[in-house]
């Protein structure tokens, strides 16, 4: 069954240090997105994407942050200058369209980061 | 206020029990809805769906309902067996954004042997 992938699983990290968190979506899906999890808290939207340009960000989403398509699998989160405060868990998802946003978004298993 | 690392309400049951987790919601204007199970460490795992146009929906042991009127969504878990033990998010479109789903705060259910 084909599913989203993220590397690393784990990411430790400097306060002031650019991490790039990576993710292959499911092969035919065309809508990407990334969400977060602080610990203990709920799944929070960061940002959704489709045909190489934001569709959707959040307020979280500030100029720290940016995302990127650079080859026909991977789609990468960048974030530029971390903080003690960005730490949590990212996921992204993907969907074969969005109809609105009616369509399933699946999930990859995460990547935790860890702000020192 | 809320708390760092906010305590989950929580549900226990007994295996071969029938579980029902339930979930309000934000927006009027949301008309798709989703369940998700978290395992512990894993990302959210799509469970079952439902649309605006629909109150009830049958999946695998699991069912869900959709009351518009009060803004109100429940998960139904058939015979609940061990391996369903995790969190379960419920979340919605927000009105049929792009794909911005908002997460509810998650149900911890335990299933005991």
């Amino acid at each position: 069954e084909p599913e989203v992938t993220q590397t690393p699983s784990h990411q430790v990290t400097q306060m002031g240090q650019e991490v790039i968190l990576r993710c292959v979506p499911i092969s035919n899906h065309l809508y990407f997105y990334w969400y977060r999890q602080i610990l203990g808290q709920k799944v929070e939207f960061l940002v959704s994407f489709y045909n190489n340009e934001i569709s959707e960000k959040s307020e979280i989403f500030d100029d720290q942050f940016s995302v990127e398509r650079p080859d026909g699998s991977n789609f990468t989160l960048k974030i530029r200058s971390t903080k003690l405060e960005d730490s949590a868990m990212y996921f992204c998802a993907s969907s074969a369209r969005t109809s609105g946003g009616r369509e399933t978004q699946y999930f990859g298993p995460g990547t935790r980061l860890l702000v020192l | 206020g809320e708390s760092v690392g906010l305590h989950l309400p929580t549900l226990s049951v007994q295996e071969g029990d029938n579980s029902i987790i339930n979930c309000a919601y934000s927006n009027s204007a949301s008309d798709y809805f989703i369940w998700y199970k978290q395992e512990s460490g894993k990302g959210p795992q799509f469970i079952i769906d439902i649309r605006s146009n629909m109150d009830k929906r049958q999946g695998q042991r699991v069912t869900v309902l959709l009351n518009k009127t009060v803004k109100h969504l429940s998960l139904q878990i058939a015979a609940t067996q061990p391996g369903d033990s995790a969190v379960y998010f419920c979340a919605e479109n927000n009105g049929g954004s792009q794909g911005n789903l908002i997460f509810g705060k998650g149900t911890k259910l335990s299933v005991k042997p």
